[in-house]
């Protein structure tokens, strides 16, 4: 089946810096990917639709400017947190579409997420 | 952006008891997936259902999607503490972007 690859699982950064995530699709290309971003026991907010070769579609209220996404090639999305601070310390998910389901529906494989901690 | 509720957003039952976790929408969507979520890790495509009315079994689950494709519900049978976890509905927006749930967390104690 598809497998998305998450990376890194987890990161520590200090605050100021910047922190990048990639995402990758191992066995298929993905024209489209999704970052999310999930607070502690809460469920999963859509930050950006991440479009290959062309510009990320941000969800209203996230800063474009503070999440940087790149989409470069067709296998792999990057999620780039700038100048993070504290309240930027969440679980970042990406997703990919795979492809069809088996009723045609939209099937989008998970990654296992990355866990950023902001001192 | 079209809202899902679901409810409840924790239940704790004890083991062999059933549950029904419900999703519901005033809006129609193309298709509604159901996932299961572990603490530190991605969502996992449990079902999707397509067609209202559909109901799908999968093990001691049942899901089943409304006939004006707005809500859904996921029943477990004589539920076990390995269905534990965090359960999430994500409805889909055409053939973009899901829009997902507040989650169920469940706990089954033995």
């Amino acid at each position: 089946g598809a497998v998305v690859s998450q990376h890194p699982s987890w990161v520590i950064c200090k605050s100021g810096t910047s922190v990048k995530i990639e995402c990758r699709s191992l066995d298929f290309q993905a024209t489209t990917m999704f970052w999310y971003r999930q607070f502690p026991k809460q469920s999963l907010m859509l930050m950006a639709t991440s479009n290959e070769g062309s510009k990320a579609t941000y969800e209203q209220g996230v800063e474009k400017d503070k999440f940087l996404i790149n989409h470069a090639s067709l296998t792999l999305s990057t999620l780039t947190v700038t100048s993070a601070h504290p309240e930027d310390s969440s679980f970042y998910i990406c997703s990919a579409r795979g492809g069809a389901g088996e009723d045609g529906a939209n099937v989008l494989t998970f990654g296992a997420g990355s866990r950023l901690t902001v001192l | 952006t079209q809202l899902l509720e679901q409810s409840p957003q924790f239940l704790s039952i004890q083991e062999g008891e059933n549950l029904t976790v419900y999703c519901n929408s005033s809006s129609v969507f193309s298709s509604l997936q159901w996932y299961r979520q572990e603490p530190g890790e991605g969502p996992v495509l449990l079902v999707t259902v397509v067609t209202g009315g559909e109901v799908k079994k999968l093990k001691r689950l049942t899901f089943q999607f409304g006939d004006a494709r707005k809500d859904s519900s996921l029943h477990i049978t004589a539920a076990q503490p390995g269905d534990t976890g965090l359960y999430l509905c994500a409805g889909a927006q055409g053939a973009q972007k899901l829009v997902f749930g507040q989650g169920t967390r469940l706990t089954i104690n033995p």
